[in-house]
């Protein structure tokens, strides 16, 4: 009865190879989000999807390419990985598009480890 | 560019203490938001204000909001280990998204 999913909680890889982070909800929320925290705790937003329709990308390389095959999922598939990428991912869901009206609840996040 | 910040970036109290958490931002809100994240963990919503609103309460959790320093404070009163975590605030910096500080790190010690 997990309310945000994601899959792998761990992904250690090589520089150079493509990798993908899986993420459903199950609480019936319109909007779904990527956000990347780094080493310092700092959590940017780098995408948001609203019933499957790209809403925000925060200047994202397009190295990273979310899809969204439905409304209760938000994948995130980042390719050609680099040492930067290292980082820990957490999609999250809200109720709303507009940000700050409702709360946002996240998954357990994916920490991403690039060799 | 950063819309909150949070201050101070670490704070270590004794169990039974109260713990004050400040965050500044620079833009016009509608709402902010506090979170919490527990090591390994992903966050937790703990609180909402709304720009109109001046205080709100929840249990041990007060928050307050001075939109004319543009600046919230969160206190956790009668802090317990478990209360150990980071704490965020979020704000809706433009439309559509929140946007995080780098949050502040509180440890209680028993």
């Amino acid at each position: 009865d997990t309310a945000v999913s994601q899959t792998p909680k761990y992904l250690v890889t090589q520089m150079g190879n493509d990798k993908s982070i899986k993420c459903e909800q199950n609480l019936g929320h319109d909007t779904m989000y990527w956000y990347k925290q780094d080493s310092k705790k700092f959590l940017k937003i780098m995408f948001s999807y609203n019933n499957k329709e790209l809403i925000i990308n925060e200047t994202v390389p397009n190295r990273f390419s979310p899809k969204s095959p439905d409304k209760a999922h938000l994948n995130l598939h980042i390719n050609s990985l680099e040492l930067g990428d290292s980082a820990v991912y957490f999609c999250a869901s809200s109720q709303d598009l507009v940000a700050g009206v409702n709360e946002q609840f996240f998954g357990p996040g994916t920490r991403l480890t690039v060799l | 560019s950063q819309q909150g910040e949070e201050d101070p970036q670490a704070l270590s109290i004794q169990e039974g203490e109260n713990a004050t958490m400040n965050c500044s931002y620079k833009t016009s809100i509608n709402n902010l938001q506090w979170y919490r994240q527990n090591s390994g963990r992903g966050l937790v919503h703990l609180i909402l204000i709304r720009s109109n609103e001046r205080e709100k309460h929840s249990g041990r959790l007060r928050v307050t909001l001075d939109t004319s320093k543009k600046s919230s404070s969160l206190l956790i009163t009668a802090s317990r280990a478990a209360d150990t975590a980071s704490y965020f605030c979020a704000t809706d910096g433009g439309a559509q998204k929140l946007v995080f500080g780098q949050g502040t790190r509180l440890t209680i010690n028993p």
